[in-house]
């Protein structure tokens, strides 16, 4: 079975503050998607990852997919209230077609900046 | 665009009883899923559709039907409520593989008593 594993859990910090997310697993993924979720609505895609080693950067939101496509970490810099939320990786299974449309998802990491 | 749309937002039900959870979505895509959310278990996918009259099921798909006559609706049908079915719904459109990018509803807040 295949896992993602997100790190932390909870993360609260003040505004200001610099912090990274992460997402493992021991499994290849052909690529891995971003979402945030605020309360009481639905996760947004914030980007997509796809080739070992990418960076990609959202404002100051840097996301960056591992080398071997099994892990990727989220760093936002200066941190805003507006940042808070639940922030879900979701990886695309490197397999077949149909493995495809079965995104695996982490359980999220779930962070509070306080003003 | 309104996106994705799901109906109701909230509903309450006894045991026992059925329900369909509405979803419609205006961007044509053909990919659409059921996910249901829980505390400590994440996203977990229910069924999922790659076209107009192709469904096929997730993870948990027991408990649940679906159905695809049009691109546009993917309803939800719970066929005899029961607690376990207590959570939060999303339905999600995505345009084509390899990526599978989501694009997610509101939600709907079920708790069947």
């Amino acid at each position: 079975t295949q896992l993602l594993e997100q790190s932390p859990q909870f993360l609260s910090i003040q505004e200001g503050e610099n912090l990274t997310v992460y997402c493992n697993s021991s499994s290849v993924f052909s690529s891995l998607q971003w979402y945030r979720q605020e309360p009481g609505e639905g996760p947004v895609l914030l980007v997509t990852v796809v080739t070992g080693g990418e960076v990609k950067k959202l404002k100051r939101l840097t996301f960056q997919f591992g080398d071997a496509r099994k892990d990727s970490s989220l760093h936002i810099t200066a941190a805003q209230p507006g940042d808070t939320g639940l922030y879900l990786c979701a990886g695309a299974d490197a397999g077949t077609e149909k493995d495809n449309r079965k995104l695996i998802w982490g359980l999220g990491t779930s962070l509070a900046v306080n003003p | 665009n309104a996106g994705v749309t799901q109906t109701p937002k909230f509903q309450v039900l006894k045991t026992g009883q059925s329900m369909t959870l509405q979803c419609a979505q205006d961007m044509n895509h053909e990919y659409m899923s059921w996910y249901r959310q829980d505390p400590g278990m994440g996203l977990r996918l229910i069924h999922y559709s790659v076209g107009a009259g192709i469904t096929d099921q997730g993870e948990v798909p027991n408990g649940y039907n679906v159905s695809r006559s049009t691109t546009e609706d993917f309803p939800l049908r719970l066929l005899s409520a029961a607690p376990s079915q207590t959570s939060v719904y999303f339905c999600a459109s995505s345009r084509d593989p390899p990526y599978n990018e989501q694009f997610f509803g509101p939600g709907t807040r079920l708790t069947v008593l």
